[in-house]
C-alpha cells in the first residue's frame, strides 16, 4: 500500500527555535493534513491543505502542500513546551487517511 | 460542541479473552471510523461507517475483529478471541460531509488502550 515517509523518528529542539518536518511519498495526493497526538489522547488536526502549492497558516504553524504533489511540510515558529508531541502527516484519497509514522518533537526549556 | 467519546480509556486481558470497545462520535457526524495505532506508527484504519453502513472494512481482520454501528450513532468494536499483537490504542473518529462526500477533517477520540498479556 501507500507509504508516507517522516524522517527523522525525533527532533530535538531549543525553545524558542523554529522547526521545519517534511512528508513525502511516491504518490500524488489532493489532501495533505497535519496531526498532532499527545501522550494519551487521540490526534488533533492541525493545518489541512487541498491545493498543490497552497500554504496555510494556524497560529505559529505554517504548512505547505508541494506542487510535485508527491510532498508537505510543516513549520513551527518561535517553538513552546507544548509543541512536544507527536506530529503526523496524512494524505488523503477515497474518502479515508493515511496516515506516516510520525515525529517526536521535543522541547528544552 | 463535545468531541468524540470513547471507553474504557485503559484494558487489559489475557490473549484469547474477548474485548469491547464503545465510540460516541460528535453529534451530527455521519461517518465513523476505527483504527489501530500500534506503539510508534501511525493510526491505521480498520473500518469506516458511513451512518450504519460499512464503507470499507478491508483492513479489518474478520476472523476475530467486528464491529457495528446499529442506529447510525454510536459504534462499538470487538476483538474475539484476542491475540499478543492486537496490543495497540484503538481510535475512534468521525466526520462530516462536504458535498457528497465525507470530509477528510477527521475528528479523533482520546483511545482505549488495550493490552493482551
Amino acid at each position: 500500500g501507500q507509504q508516507l515517509n517522516q524522517s527523522p523518528q525525533s527532533m530535538f529542539i531549543q525553545e524558542g527555535e523554529d522547526v521545519s518536518m517534511n512528508c513525502t511519498s511516491s504518490s500524488i495526493f489532493n489532501t495533505w493534513l497535519w496531526y498532532k497526538q499527545d501522550p494519551g489522547e487521540g490526534p488533533v488536526l492541525l493545518i489541512a491543505l487541498y491545493k498543490a502549492g497552497e500554504l496555510t497558516s494556524n497560529g505559529r504553524l505554517t504548512a505547505q502542500f508541494g506542487i510535485t504533489r508527491k510532498d508537505s511540510f510543516l513549520n513551527i515558529s518561535a517553538s513552546i513546551p507544548s509543541d512536544v508531541g507527536i506530529y503526523f502527516c496524512a494524505t488523503g484519497a477515497n474518502s479515508k487517511l493515511t496516515f506516516g509514522k510520525g515525529i517526536t518533537l521535543s522541547v528544552r526549556p | 460542541e463535545a468531541g468524540v467519546a470513547q471507553s474504557p480509556r485503559y484494558k487489559i486481558i489475557e490473549k484469547r479473552q474477548s474485548v469491547a470497545f464503545w465510540c460516541n462520535p460528535i453529534s451530527g457526524h455521519a461517518t465513523l471510523y476505527w483504527y489501530q495505532q500500534i506503539l510508534g506508527q501511525g493510526p491505521k484504519l480498520l473500518i469506516q461507517f458511513q451512518n450504519n453502513g460499512v464503507v470499507d472494512d478491508s483492513q479489518l481482520p474478520k476472523d476475530r475483529f467486528s464491529a457495528e454501528r446499529l442506529k447510525g450513532v454510536d459504534s462499538t468494536l470487538k476483538i474475539q478471541p484476542a491475540k499478543l499483537e492486537d496490543s495497540a490504542v484503538y481510535l475512534c473518529a468521525s466526520s462530516t460531509f462536504r458535498g457528497a462526500n465525507p470530509t477528510y477533517e477527521q475528528y479523533f477520540g482520546p483511545g482505549t488502550r488495550l493490552t493482551v498479556t
